[in-house]
């Protein structure tokens, strides 16, 4: 199974700075079909995880260009810029180019 | 898009409990669905995926316990579990799949396995 690795556990960021978060991988999670399918989500607390980012650096529909995207092969990284109340969480990293399907641990961003 | 989860609850180890995940606002029958869980406190934990053609994957975990599948009429995605155990506490979410990753996900239902 692909093992995904998130750091930080967590971070505590001021209103209207930026942050990142890495995510590594066991396997590089470039697919046969050449799309590497690393995607990042948000779990607002009491609620359901959302899409971020699909394929490593694609924002989902609806989701502000103050979340960014970028890595390759087994090293991933996702930006928050000009953080917002609405943005405190836990943010997981994903991969589904194979199965099982395996999520980060998760990293707590708390607003300072 | 919406996803409603129904069927949790309090069972027995041992027992079995159906789930189903009602869909809405989309082709249901054009993509594959995710059950995904969440053991309280925890992080994400893939469950088991069934293709736009009844093609099934399951965790290791779940393989032989748990049977996903879907009703195409009835626009319902199910997942049946047997042979709970306590470890299979969580919430349950069903995930509609963008191409291999979850893109939209319901509001998940509880399962609690517990004599």
């Amino acid at each position: 199974d692909v093992v995904m690795t998130q750091t930080p556990v967590s971070m505590s960021v001021s209103l209207g700075g930026q942050v990142s978060i890495s995510c590594r991988s066991s396997q590089s999670l470039v697919h046969n079909n050449g799309n590497t399918y690393l995607s990042w989500y948000i779990q607002k607390p009491s609620q359901s995880p959302q899409l971020l980012i699909y394929k490593v650096s694609n924002r989902f529909s609806g989701i502000s260009d103050r979340f960014s995207g970028s890595g390759s092969g087994t090293d991933f990284t996702l930006k928050i810029s000009r953080v917002e109340p609405d943005d405190l969480g836990v943010y997981y990293c994903g991969q589904g180019t194979q199965y099982p399907l395996t999520f980060g641990s998760g990293t707590k961003l708390e607003i300072k | 898009v919406q996803l409603v989860e129904s069927g949790g609850g309090l069972v027995q180890p041992g027992k079995s409990l159906k789930l189903s995940c009602s869909a809405s606002g989309f082709t249901f029958s054009s993509y594959g669905m995710h059950w995904i869980r969440q053991a309280p406190g925890k992080g994400l934990d893939w469950v088991a995926y069934i293709s736009s053609s009844s093609g099934t994957v399951y965790a290791d975990a779940v393989k032989g316990r748990f049977t996903i599948s879907r009703d195409n009429a009835k626009n319902t995605l199910y997942l049946q579990l047997n042979s709970l155990k306590s470890e299979d506490t969580a919430i349950y979410y069903c995930a509609k799949t963008g191409h291999t990753y979850p893109d939209y996900w319901g509001q998940g239902v509880m399962v609690t396995v517990s004599s």
